[in-house]
């Protein structure tokens, strides 16, 4: 099946810097890639949607100055989470399904990046 | 109210039981309904598509009931291996997928 990977898999690192979240489609391509988020015992919670090409879409109360995503090809996209802080600490997870049109089929999931700042 | 709503559990079971988890949705231009697992600490995988006229994969069966917005998943037999959190989730046309918060399933031997 189709296979997205995402790294790092875990990263910890100090209140104020900036950690970046890369998310590769192996076998496909895809236009249209998903972020997620995900705290302890609680949903998955969609933060933006990554389009090849153009600026991404948030989601209403994400700042996208502090997640910046770019999808800079139709098998690469990359979260960036600058000057993070402790409730910045979570499950991030990106999904994309192939297709170069969006499409509604299966969505595949990368293995989760979990970020802890201290 | 949230999107997608499911009882958080956790459900213990003994091993061979049958258990059922409930969903409710709110979008009712949802088209498209999934079940996922998730295991701790791990990304959510696909279990089963949910299809109107209901559907069976081994000992997994899913209901719909649109008029309702209303999911079911029903695990027979259940297995050790069972033990996930089951994530309800609902995609209206080519959104983004939205998900419950999960439903926790422990099997006891």
């Amino acid at each position: 099946g189709a296979v997205v990977s995402q790294h790092p898999s875990w990263v910890i690192c100090k209140s104020g810097t900036s950690v970046k979240i890369e998310c590769r489609s192996l076998d496909f391509q895809a236009t249209t890639m998903f972020w997620y988020r995900q705290f302890p015992k609680q949903s998955l919670m969609l933060m933006a949607t990554s389009n090849e090409g153009s600026k991404a879409t948030y989601e209403q109360g994400v700042e996208k100055d502090k997640f910046l995503i770019n999808h800079a090809s139709l098998t690469l996209s990359t979260l960036t989470v600058t000057s993070a802080h402790p409730e910045d600490s979570s499950f991030y997870i990106c999904s994309a399904r192939p297709g170069l049109a969006g499409g509604a089929g299966e969505l595949f999931f990368g293995e989760g990046s979990r970020l802890t700042v201290l | 109210r949230k999107e997608v709503e499911q009882d958080p559990g956790p459900f213990n079971v003994p091993e061979g039981a049958t258990v059922a988890f409930n969903c409710t949705y709110s979008n009712s231009a949802s088209q498209s309904f999934f079940w996922y697992r998730q295991d701790c600490r791990k990304e959510p995988k696909l279990l089963m598509s949910v299809y109107s006229s209901g559907n069976e994969d081994g000992r997994f069966t899913a209901q719909l009931n649109r008029a309702s917005q209303y999911i079911s998943l029903l695990i027979r037999d259940s297995k050790l291996s069972d033990s996930a959190t089951y994530l309800c989730v609902v995609q209206a046309g080519r959104r983004a997928l939205t998900f419950g918060s999960g439903t926790r399933l422990q099997v006891q031997p």
